[in-house]
């Protein structure tokens, strides 16, 4: 168990349809990073929070946005789905955003 | 933008046969970090290698880290079956303050 917790695990919508991913980050860590990885692909970086704050963007679609909270959780909000949205969704965590990341169990996304 | 690319995509061999993968950034990284993938898992670091050259050991593992610190190895000495899943390198360029960039993976399967 890695600490860093996601909800749902699941979440089966239409296309067309907004969703929204939950994560919470280990206790004491500032820094929150969300991936996208599609069936057998690699980590897709989308985007990274660090204390509240936008700290580097990666891959990520203009139909998608993220926020942290001032507890630190993140939300990952996915609006529009098209069916190649379908994908596992990873939240990760870190001290301070450049060492170790601690990954959740991730949240498997399926657009019908 | 920085490319970090990992041969082979994908490897089997018997329990008891090494296993080598190959991690190759196009920018000079300042740190590189390795993770692996269980099947239907998450990421879990595995460990991180900072100097030039360094060379690193976990068990049946070794961990190398380039002259130039543009790229990398993992070599799994002796596999065993619980040495199955995806393995990940994932680097920070130096120019770039946070953004760790994973790589493209390598899937081992190990069958007996």
């Amino acid at each position: 168990d890695s600490g860093v917790t996601q909800t749902p695990k699941h979440l089966i919508t239409a296309t067309g349809q907004r969703v929204t991913l939950r994560c919470s980050p280990r206790s004491g860590d500032l820094s929150v990073y969300w991936y996208q990885q599609s069936l057998d692909q690699g980590l897709q970086f989308l985007i990274q929070y660090y204390n509240g704050e936008e700290r580097a963007k990666g891959n990520i679609l203009e139909r998608f946005s993220a926020q942290q909270f001032p507890d630190l959780h993140s939300e990952l909000n996915l609006s529009s789905l098209e069916l190649g949205d379908s994908a596992l969704y990873f939240c990760a965590s870190s001290v301070d955003g450049v060492e170790t990341q601690y990954f959740g169990p991730g949240t498997r996304l399926l657009v019908l | 933008g920085q490319q970090v690319m990992q041969i082979p995509q994908y490897q089997h061999v018997q329990e008891g046969e090494d296993f080598t993968t190959y991690c190759n950034s196009s920018t000079t990284l300042s740190n590189i970090q390795w993770y692996k993938q269980r099947p239907g898992g998450h990421p879990v670091f595995l460990i991180q290698l900072v100097k030039s050259g360094e060379v690193k050991k976990q068990k049946r593992l070794t961990f190398q880290f380039g002259e130039a610190k543009k790229n990398s190895s993992l070599h799994i000495t002796a596999t065993q079956t619980t040495d199955v899943g995806t393995y990940f390198c994932a680097g920070i360029n130096t120019g770039t303050a946070s953004k760790l960039t994973f790589g493209t993976g390598t899937r081992l399967q190990v069958t007996l």
